[in-house]
């Protein structure tokens, strides 16, 4: 079994500042753990990915997240937000099984003031 | 990269018609697609999976009568939401992975149904 928390459901941040979106698992399996974000009525994008190589992922448009085991986190943090970053953020894990299906956290609404 | 395309983007459909979506992967051979369902403000709901050549796997709760997924090839899988209804007005989003590990999968830019 698997499942994902967004900590937050919506962030608001200046233009300018960081960004950290929120995410906690649980797998019984190792983990593939991936951030996608969504555009209003658009499909999703991926962002980054984590699949037992790096901690540190690096993904588009500046943005990263860490793999911390010890804490089953997997944050998204950018370090300076762009008002293009306002969408929709998702948090997702697959399990190790032979044909897995995605789960999906919740989703952060990321706001960013000018 | 992987290219998922999904059609249409949008329809409106008379209550008591059928609507068909398709989800094709354009630069790769897709073993698996995966359908979900997101409703406004919500996160996406897998519906159902399917591998090319055999039968979709339901998730529970899901009608597998009302909802008919084919995937006839290994780049096309179709869901057909039969005898719709206002309440199957939602955001339908497919997706398709390339690897039997499902490491990745490509999402299509989904297909917005409105009911009327």
């Amino acid at each position: 079994a698997q499942s994902v928390t967004q900590l937050d459901s919506h962030v608001s941040v200046s233009e300018g500042t960081p960004v950290l979106l929120r995410c906690n698992y649980s797998s019984s399996y190792s983990p593939s753990l991936f951030w996608y974000v969504q555009h209003p009525n658009k499909g999703l994008q991926l962002l980054l990915k984590y699949t037992s190589a790096a901690t540190l992922v690096k993904g588009i448009n500046g943005f990263e997240a860490e793999f911390k085991k010890s804490e089953t986190s997997f944050h998204l943090t950018k370090p300076s937000a762009h008002m293009s970053d306002a969408a929709e953020y998702f948090c997702v894990v697959s399990d190790g099984t032979l044909v897995r299906a995605l789960t999906f956290g919740s989703g952060t609404r990321l706001q960013v003031q000018p | 990269g992987a290219v998922v395309s999904q059609h249409p983007s949008w329809v409106i459909c008379k209550s008591g018609t059928s609507v068909k979506i398709e989800c094709r992967s354009l630069d790769f051979q897709a073993t698996t697609m995966f359908w979900y369902r997101q409703f406004p403000k919500q996160s996406l709901m897998l519906m159902a999976t399917s591998n090319e050549g055999s039968k979709a796997t339901y998730e529970q709760g899901v009608e597998k009568d009302k909802f008919l997924i084919n995937h006839a090839s290994l780049t096309l899988s179709t869901l057909t939401v039969t005898s719709a209804h206002p309440e199957d007005s939602s955001f339908y989003i497919c997706s398709a992975s390339q690897d039997r590990q499902n490491t990745e999968a490509f999402f299509g830019q989904g297909t917005r149904l409105t009911v009327v």
